[in-house]
């Protein structure tokens, strides 16, 4: 059973145009997270929803748009995608804020 | 605004030696946490360090936090080359609900 999965893994898609990731966790955790990792590694948390509320809104263009439907669930839509936003953008998850996270598998986006 | 940063950002050694990587943070934080990173994988915790002094080993990994002098060691005891990875520490920030990464250190094995 994979505690935190992600879908798709690979996404590759035109500019201007929108898409979803999907995430969902069977932990039985209250907060999720997304992370967005560049080109060289660098871990940037994006947004933190603790039982479907979002918690960090960090600086993040407003073409992302997170939707939590329930606690096992957070998903993250990009409107009008640009190159810029190719990254692996990872999921994760923690019983409560600030406490171990664990790592989806990642979403490898690609813009072209 | 917690800054963590770690050092080396790269390193290549040669299996069986020893070395440390060193994680610093700039503001109050009583959690810590090392992951482990391999290419094109996702991220795996390794450590869980709560309290100053606290020291937790794994294998030939051993991790120690120093919250007084904001510094947590990640030790690599007679490396091998499964050990290969890029090794991240994350630090949360108390009252808050951030986990801030390091940049990562990469670290290259040689058989």
């Amino acid at each position: 059973d994979t505690a935190v999965s992600q879908t798709p893994k690979y996404l590759v898609t035109q500019m201007g145009n929108d898409k979803s990731i999907k995430c969902e966790q069977n932990l039985g955790h209250d907060t999720m997270y997304w992370y967005k990792q560049d080109s060289k590694k660098f871990l940037k948390i994006m947004f933190s929803y603790n039982n479907k509320e979002l918690i960090i809104n960090e600086t993040v263009p407003n073409r992302f748009s997170p939707k939590s439907p329930d606690k096992a669930h957070l998903n993250l839509h990009i409107n009008s995608l640009e190159l810029g936003d190719s990254a692996v953008y990872f999921c994760a998850s923690s019983r409560i804020e600030n406490t171990e996270a664990f790592f989806g598998q990642g979403t490898r986006l690609t813009v072209v | 605004e917690l800054k963590v940063e770690q050092n080396p950002l790269f390193l290549s050694m040669q299996e069986g030696k020893n070395y440390t990587i060193y994680c610093n943070y700039s503001t109050t934080s009583d959690r810590l946490y090392w992951y482990r990173q391999d290419p094109g994988k996702s991220l795996e915790s390794l450590f869980v360090l709560l309290s100053n002094g606290a020291v937790k080993q794994e294998g030939r990994l051993m991790a120690s936090l120093d919250t007084k002098a904001r510094l947590s060691t990640l030790h690599i005891t007679a490396a091998v080359h499964d050990l290969s990875a890029t090794y991240f520490c994350a630090v949360a920030m108390n009252r808050d609900d951030k986990i801030i990464f390091g940049k990562g250190t990469r670290l290259h094995i040689l058989p």
